[in-house]
């Protein structure tokens, strides 16, 4: 079955970075596009970024754009997230999320989710 | 971008009873590429419906979507203790995706 376990969470200061990662498995991860999504505490749920499936192409929240870099690593199963330059509005647990059709982008709702991985942005 | 607009905020019904749960969309979804999402307490979202009206693997027949365009509505035919949760409309068909602020079905 689907497995998708993010990790990198944690607390940081605002300014400084921090890597998130999702390792996938029970899937042929480089068929799907990946997404990450938030949720700040107590709040909606936020659509962060996403990767195609080959790697080539992402699209950012206006929110992260130029600070949050998203990638993968499909020999390692592994979707990763670098965010830079954190504000305080970071704050949120952080899900990746897998497409639901292979081979394609904006033409499928999220299948499967992580649990998400929390990260805390305080001074 | 698309602006999702769930209504109600909060629907407070009891067991038994039909929810009806509405998003609208501030232009029109391209072919209804529109989810919606459940989500209860401390929990990843689960899809329940998507290209608005097909329900997803293993989700019951009293959960069931409608609407194309820019109105959008998921109901509950007989409300379950289960399906007290927040529910999301999520538009997947151009950049940024963007969900609805969320419905909370609480128990009346």
């Amino acid at each position: 079955q689907v497995q998708l376990v993010e990790s990198g969470g944690g607390v940081v200061q605002p300014g400084r970075s921090l890597r998130l990662s999702c390792a996938a498995s029970g899937f042929t991860f480089s068929s799907y596009t990946m997404h990450w999504v938030r949720q700040a505490p107590g709040k909606g749920l936020e659509w962060v970024a996403l990767i195609s499936y080959d790697g080539r192409n992402t699209y950012y929240a206006d929110s992260v754009k130029g600070r949050f870099t998203i990638s993968r690593d499909n020999s390692k199963n592994t979707l990763s997230l670098q965010m830079n330059s954190l504000i305080v509005e970071d704050a949120a647990a952080y899900f990746c999320a897998k497409d639901g059709r292979p081979n394609t982008w904006f033409s499928s709702s999220l299948f499967d989710w992580g649990q998400g991985t929390l990260v805390t942005v305080s001074s | 971008d698309i602006v999702l607009t769930q209504s109600p905020g909060i629907l407070s019904l009891s067991p038994g009873d039909r929810a009806t749960l509405s998003c609208r969309a501030s232009q029109s979804i391209s072919s209804s590429y529109l989810a919606w999402y459940q989500q209860k307490p401390g929990q990843a979202p689960r899809v329940l419906i998507y290209r608005a009206s097909t329900r997803a693997t293993g989700i019951p027949d009293r959960f069931s979507g409608s609407g194309s365009g820019t109105d959008f509505t998921l109901s509950i035919s007989r409300l379950e203790p289960e399906d007290f949760a927040v529910y999301y409309c999520q538009q997947y068909g151009s950049s940024p995706l963007t969900f609805g602020q969320g419905t909370k079905l609480e128990i009346k």
